[in-house]
């Protein structure tokens, strides 16, 4: 498996504003993604992000509302933008060790007031 | 679209006793299905996974059966525990370039002492 931190682990934010957050490896993967989760609900995923070029979002997601950056392959942020209450929710990466297995991150857990 | 479904919502057992649960598949590029287990406030982490050239995979208590033809796969989980109360997900992964994973929206299991 991989190590994989995440900064912050929860915040409160004021609606209007943006949060960055991060996602750490313990060494170099192909592929990380960007997972929202609602409150008691499953995982959706927001954006592949994509090591040199631009992600690639999913339906529903666009880059305005949520850029992410991938430096290299050790390294990703997602920017949550222009923040409402219903922006609310667990954010979580996860990265390919490999055959497609997903190992996830612990989880910025976002408040907008 | 891509969809997978997963059954039931909500599953309480006696400790001892065993617990399916079950998932159907939308896209027949899917070749890869793993299953997660989230404990309340904490990421989802890998238990099983299978591949669509394999029928079924055992991992102690735990076998995953994969029916490619009627898209259905399930988990199985025999003697159950207690600590094996948690919310599981399954999912199915298709090949894209890279790969793309559509999750299930999970089961939440109770063992009861």
């Amino acid at each position: 498996s991989a190590v994989i931190s995440q900064k912050p682990s929860r915040d409160i934010c004021q609606r209007g504003t943006s949060l960055t957050i991060q996602c750490q490896v313990d060494s170099q993967v192909t592929m990380m993604f960007w997972y929202r989760q609602q409150p008691g609900q499953s995982l959706t995923l927001i954006a592949t992000a994509n090591q040199g070029s631009e992600a690639t979002y999913e339906s529903g997601f666009v880059i305005d509302k949520f850029p992410i950056s991938r430096p290299n392959l050790t390294f990703s942020t997602l920017t949550v933008s222009n923040m409402s209450p219903e922006d609310s929710s667990i954010y979580l990466c996860s990265v390919d060790r490999g055959q497609e297995t997903q190992y996830f991150g612990p989880g910025t857990r976002l408040l907008v007031l | 679209g891509e969809n997978v479904e997963q059954h039931p919502s909500t599953l309480s057992v006696q400790e001892g006793d065993s617990a399916v649960i079950k998932c159907t598949y939308s896209d027949s590029a899917s070749n890869y299905f793993p299953w997660y287990k989230q404990e309340l406030g904490k990421r989802p982490q890998l238990i099983i996974d299978i591949r669509s050239n394999v029928g079924e995979k055992k991992d102690q208590r735990i076998a995953v059966t994969l029916n490619k033809t009627a898209k259905h796969f399930s988990l199985h989980i025999t003697e159950t525990q207690p600590e094996d109360s948690a919310v599981y997900f399954c999912a199915a992964s298709r090949p894209t370039g890279g790969f793309k994973t559509i999750f299930g929206a999970g089961t939440r299991l109770f063992v009861k002492a």
